[in-house]
């Protein structure tokens, strides 16, 4: 499909171990976000990368979150020694340039992470 | 500290029943207010971009609308299917979104 693919659709993972979090964008999508979101919260920030600049991660929680974006595509979201706050479910959205010029971002339909 | 606050958090509708969810912004350096829905295990879907006050988008039974410091969206003779998750933003390169406001429309 065209559209942003997130994987894994779902993941249960033990307190203390760490996952990945895989963010395919729509091709030829510069701007690449990742959100959090919790049960009847909002939209989180972690996240964001714009072409070849710096990202942005003001939003990433703790030193636990970090995120990398390879070649400019694919993105991976890794929490390390995950605690039950954790639990949520990560948004990942691309868009052709940052959010500020049109405001149009295209989420994927999320990793739900539950952490036990 | 960057704020958006949505209301009502629910919202129940009957079929044809026209209402109005509110969107207060405090948001510094904003660049547009923008609105999304989301359906139950689905990512947002964009709506609307609102870039200055008194600007007005629509889309069928959607219409949006900006102040200096709220934004509205008003929904006309609405149908169940248009039942969702209906979350605002604002901001610059990173968007701060609000909480939502659930609506279900029942026939």
């Amino acid at each position: 499909g065209a559209g942003v693919s997130q994987s894994p659709s779902n993941k249960v993972t033990e307190k203390g171990k760490d996952v990945e979090l895989r963010c395919d964008p729509i091709s030829g999508h510069t701007a690449l976000y990742w959100y959090r979101q919790s049960l009847g919260q909002g939209l989180e920030f972690l996240i964001y990368f714009q072409g070849n600049s710096a990202p942005d991660k003001s939003g990433l929680p703790s030193d636990r979150f970090s995120a990398e974006r390879t070649g400019g595509s694919v993105s991976t979201l890794t929490i390390q020694r995950t605690q039950q706050e954790d639990s949520a479910v990560y948004l990942c959205a691309s868009s052709p340039r940052l959010a500020g010029n049109t405001g149009e971002l295209f989420f994927g339909e999320g990793s739900r992470l539950t952490v036990l | 500290e960057d704020q958006v606050t949505q209301s009502p958090e629910a919202l129940r509708l009957q079929e044809g029943e026209s209402s109005s969810l509110n969107c207060s912004y405090t948001v510094s350096g904003l660049r547009g207010l923008f609105w999304y829905r989301q359906d139950p295990g689905k990512g947002p879907e964009f709506l609307f971009t609102l870039y200055s006050a008194g600007e007005e988008k629509e889309k069928e039974r959607l219409k949006a609308t900006l102040t200096k410091k709220e934004s509205f969206l008003h929904i006309t003779a609405p149908k169940p299917e248009d039942s969702a998750t209906y979350l605002c933003a604002g901001g610059y390169n990173k968007l701060i979104f609000g909480a939502g406001t659930r609506l279900a429309v029942h026939p």
